[in-house]
């Protein structure tokens, strides 16, 4: 079955970073983009960009350029987030979602991870 | 960037009743899909491309809508529906959700 496993929680002091995980089973990874997702507790979800997990090619939202890098490990299935000099808005649950596209012209996130809660402060 | 704007933000329905949840686009769109989280949980998809049901969703949900105006309907309340519900555009970048509508049972 398909399934997505995020690394596990983590608490941060600002200035640090943090590197997210999300291992992909069940299905051939390079076939479907991988997409981020941020959600400040209490609040709602806001997208932060994808990943072509054939090409590499990562797409940044405009408010996740520059500190946030979206990279593969295409060989272990996994698809990662390093986030580079924290702070404290960038506590957040973060997800992963695989993104198909169904039969017709519309594109879906169908598979989320579990999420992952940074925790920044000092 | 399309900005999705969802009504209510918070409603409350009785048992059995019908509830519209209601996702206003601030330019067309050409589908919508809507997601499912219950509190503690990463979202579920719920309705995909405006009116397919995700599997294992009941249905007296349904969706619809077109343009700038999407629905996502249930014709009989449950308690187990309690939840928040979002809506989210992939027609254009960036791509981006509606703030979300919670779902409360009387």
């Amino acid at each position: 079955q398909i399934q997505l496993v995020q690394s596990g929680p983590e608490l941060k002091k600002p200035g640090e970073s943090v590197k997210i995980s999300c291992k992909a089973s069940g299905y051939t990874f390079t076939d479907y983009a991988m997409h981020w997702v941020k959600q400040v507790p209490g609040k709602g979800l806001k997208w932060m960009g994808w990943i072509n997990t054939y090409t590499g090619k990562p797409t940044y939202a405009d408010d996740f350029k520059g500190r946030f890098v979206f990279s593969l490990e295409a060989s272990a299935s996994t698809a990662n987030l390093q986030i580079s000099n924290l702070k404290n808005e960038d506590t957040a649950n973060v997800f992963c979602a695989r993104c198909i596209r169904g039969t017709g012209y519309y594109w879906y996130f169908d598979f989320w991870g579990p999420g992952t809660m940074v925790t920044v402060s000092s | 960037e399309i900005v999705l704007t969802q009504s209510p933000t918070t409603m409350a329905a009785s048992p059995g009743e019908k509830v519209t949840l209601n996702c206003l686009a601030s330019s067309s769109v050409s589908y919508m899909n809507w997601y499912q989280q219950k509190s503690g949980a990463s979202p579920k998809l719920w309705i995909y491309g405006t009116s397919n049901l995700a599997s294992g969703v009941p249905n007296r949900f349904s969706g619809s809508g077109s343009g700038t105006s999407y629905s996502l309907t249930i014709s009989s309340m449950e308690a187990e529906d309690v939840a928040t519900y979002y809506c989210l555009q992939l027609s254009s970048y960036p791509l981006t959700f509606g703030s979300g509508t919670k779902l409360e049972i009387k």
